[in-house]
């Protein structure tokens, strides 16, 4: 599976919307970008997943360059309770492999 | 649709004592794994099932860990004898076929500590 970047932490104004980037440079092509965050005492909770169009469900918003090396997971209207790591991962159906994730802060 | 259940929700053992962790996937789904996750990391695959077979295993310490998954159903993983550095929060996740396409879905986790 690729090997994902991402910032360790960022913040957010409550409300506003939260983008989330991720670098997947190293993808290859059956592999899809998906996207979990994990809440504190919580398993980690799926969000979205994508192969090359850009996806939407209820949740959030995945844009992926054209290029597919790398995404962004957007969070229209920010709450405190999105307040979590969110990991961006690279997966072929053989290993979901977790990396070390951007902690997002919702601030009020 | 109910979600990945798991129990017990904490367990708190003694070194050298065994334990077992219970897990009762999404109904339908084919495949179940269960993952550790130690304290500040990310989780880490230990074995994957496909209905009632092990898919992959190799990341699982064999002389310790053991799990089944009889009927290709409900799942238990032991660990015997425990160790301390066993301590960590056991994941559960299952999806409906296994492949790419096919989100994993995760219990909230035992957590398990060793004193």
């Amino acid at each position: 599976d690729a090997k994902t970047t991402q910032p360790p932490s960022m913040d957010c104004a409550e409300g506003r919307a939260a983008n989330l980037p991720c670098n997947h440079s190293t993808i290859s092509g059956n592999e899809y970008v998906y996207w979990y965050r994990q809440i504190h005492s919580q398993g980690p909770q799926y969000i979205i997943h994508g192969l090359k169009n850009n996806e939407t469900n209820e949740m959030a918003s995945l844009i992926i360059t054209e290029d597919r090396k790398s995404s962004t997971l957007i969070l229209p209207h920010a709450t405190l309770r999105d307040t979590a790591v969110y990991y961006c991962i690279g997966y072929a159906g053989n290993m979901l492999t977790f990396g070390g994730g951007t902690r997002l802060m919702v601030k009020p | 649709e109910a979600g990945v259940a798991q129990s017990p929700r904490y367990k708190i053992i003694e070194k050298r004592q065994s334990v077992a962790f219970w897990c009762n996937p999404i109904s339908g789904h084919a495949t179940l794994y269960w993952y550790q996750q130690i304290l500040g990391q990310g989780p880490k695959l230990l074995i994957q099932f496909q209905n009632n077979g092990v898919v992959d295993d190799s990341q699982l310490p064999k002389d310790r860990f053991s799990a089944e998954r009889l009927k290709g159903v409900d799942s238990t993983l032991k660990i015997q004898p425990a160790k301390l550095e066993d301590s960590a929060v056991y994941l559960c996740a299952s999806s409906l076929v296994g492949d790419s396409n096919s989100p994993l879905h995760f219990g909230n986790g035992t957590r398990l500590t060793v004193t």
